[in-house]
Parts: C-alpha cells; sequence; structure tokens
C-alpha cells in the first residue's frame, strides 16, 4: 500500500487560507469516505483535526474544514493563525482494511 | 475521559523482538465498536499504521509488516500488546497506540508515544 500523496510544504500569512491536499487512488480516498486528518506539533502526539472526510470532532476550531473530490481529499484552514504552525497528515481507511497516511505537509505561517 | 499510554524498552538490539504494552483507561475492547491500532513514526518521517484490534479480536494488519507483527489484547488488563520481530535499525521510531472512532476511518485518542531505538 503507497503512502497517500501531500505536498511537503505550504505557507501562507496570518488570516490568509491555505488547503492541503491528498491524493491517493479509488481503493483508498476515492473509495470511501473514511478520511481523516491530523495536525502534529514538534514532539507532540498527532491530534485529530477532521474525520470521515467533514467531520470535525468537538473542541476542533470551524476554520478548519475537509472536503474530498474523487482520488483527492483536501484540507482547508481559513483565518490562519501563527498556533496552526505544524505538520498535517491525512489518513485513509482502504480496500485491505488497513489504513495508510499521507506522507505530511509541514506549513509555515509566514 | 480516554487515555492511552505505551510502555516498553527504549533501546533493542538488531534482529531481537520488541514487545510494546497499550495501557488504555476509559473505554472497553469488550465494547462493540472499539478497536485500537499501533501506529510508528521513524525521527522526521511519516506516520505509519502498523496494526489493528477490534472488540471481537478481529486483527489487521499492514501488508508490508504482517509477517513481523503480532497483536493481541488482555481485556481485563485494559491493555493492547503488539510484538514485532527480527527488529531492525530501520525499525528505530515513535510508537504511538491509538484508539480508533466510531468508524474505521480514524482515531480519535492517541498515547503520548514511545520512541525505540534499535542499535546494537
Amino acid at each position: 500500500q503507497s503512502a497517500l500523496t501531500q505536498p511537503a510544504s505550504v505557507s501562507g500569512s496570518p488570516g490568509q487560507s491555505i488547503t492541503i491536499s491528498c491524493t491517493g487512488t479509488s481503493s483508498d480516498v476515492g473509495g470511501y469516505n473514511y478520511v481523516s486528518w491530523y495536525q502534529q506539533h514538534p514532539g507532540k502526539a498527532p491530534k485529530l483535526m477532521i474525520y470521515d472526510v467533514t467531520n470535525r470532532p468537538s473542541g476542533v476550531s470551524n476554520r478548519f474544514s475537509g472536503s474530498k473530490s474523487g482520488n483527492t481529499a483536501s484540507l482547508t484552514i481559513s483565518g490562519l493563525q501563527a498556533e496552526d504552525e505544524a505538520d498535517y497528515y491525512c489518513s485513509s481507511y482502504t480496500s485491505s482494511s488497513t489504513v495508510v497516511f499521507g506522507g505530511g505537509t509541514k506549513l509555515t505561517v509566514l | 475521559q480516554v487515555t492511552l499510554k505505551e510502555s516498553g524498552p527504549a533501546l533493542v538490539k538488531p534482529t531481537q523482538t520488541l514487545t510494546l504494552t497499550c495501557t488504555f483507561s476509559g473505554f472497553s475492547l469488550i465494547t462493540s465498536g472499539m478497536r485500537v491500532s499501533w501506529i510508528r513514526q521513524p525521527p522526521g518521517k511519516a506516520l505509519e499504521w502498523l496494526a489493528r484490534i477490534d472488540w471481537d479480536d478481529d486483527k489487521f494488519y499492514s501488508t508490508s509488516l504482517k509477517t513481523r507483527l503480532t497483536i493481541s489484547k488482555d481485556t481485563s488488563k485494559n491493555q493492547v500488546v503488539l510484538t514485532m520481530t527480527n527488529m531492525d535499525p530501520v525499525d528505530t521510531a515513535t510508537y504511538y497506540c491509538a484508539r480508533m472512532g466510531r468508524t474505521v476511518g480514524y482515531f480519535d485518542y492517541w498515547g503520548q508515544g514511545t520512541l525505540v531505538t534499535v542499535s546494537s
């Protein structure tokens, strides 16, 4: 199972919006509405930000939103804040009953 | 309040078998729909899913690591154990256990992780 494809890095200024893409195949992202997104600050465990493509857990800012089209899922962060600077990972359930992660995207807030 | 905590050796030698324990609270693995996974992250690299065990004792493994992994649970102790055989320096990573949510698509609670270094 190959890792999902994410851009290595994205950046934006405070207040702006950014979008991180996550591309898979019809056997994972395209085949199930089981895409999730995680935020990871240095030295910390990942934190769930979006699940089942579009759902936000309780306590996560509504500045974070998720979507999917075909084999590509996306995470959008609006109104960028300094605290959003972190690594972001997508993941998807697969047709093999496994889970595959993306390679991760480093978000820099300029 | 859901919590998970990993424990195990910080250092293992090449070819040895690694045994990690995830001790959790705030939920039970006898409850229908509960699932726990192991995930690892080499230093500076991406997350990699390893294995999953369900409330009904169903088990699932990473395709690439299947031959080396065994996952099990002890519901009386609220623990999930992962063993990985034939350890190699490339297996050096922080190992996390995480609870899966109501669907199979996400991990809603994570442990703090435990760093395992493979070196002679």
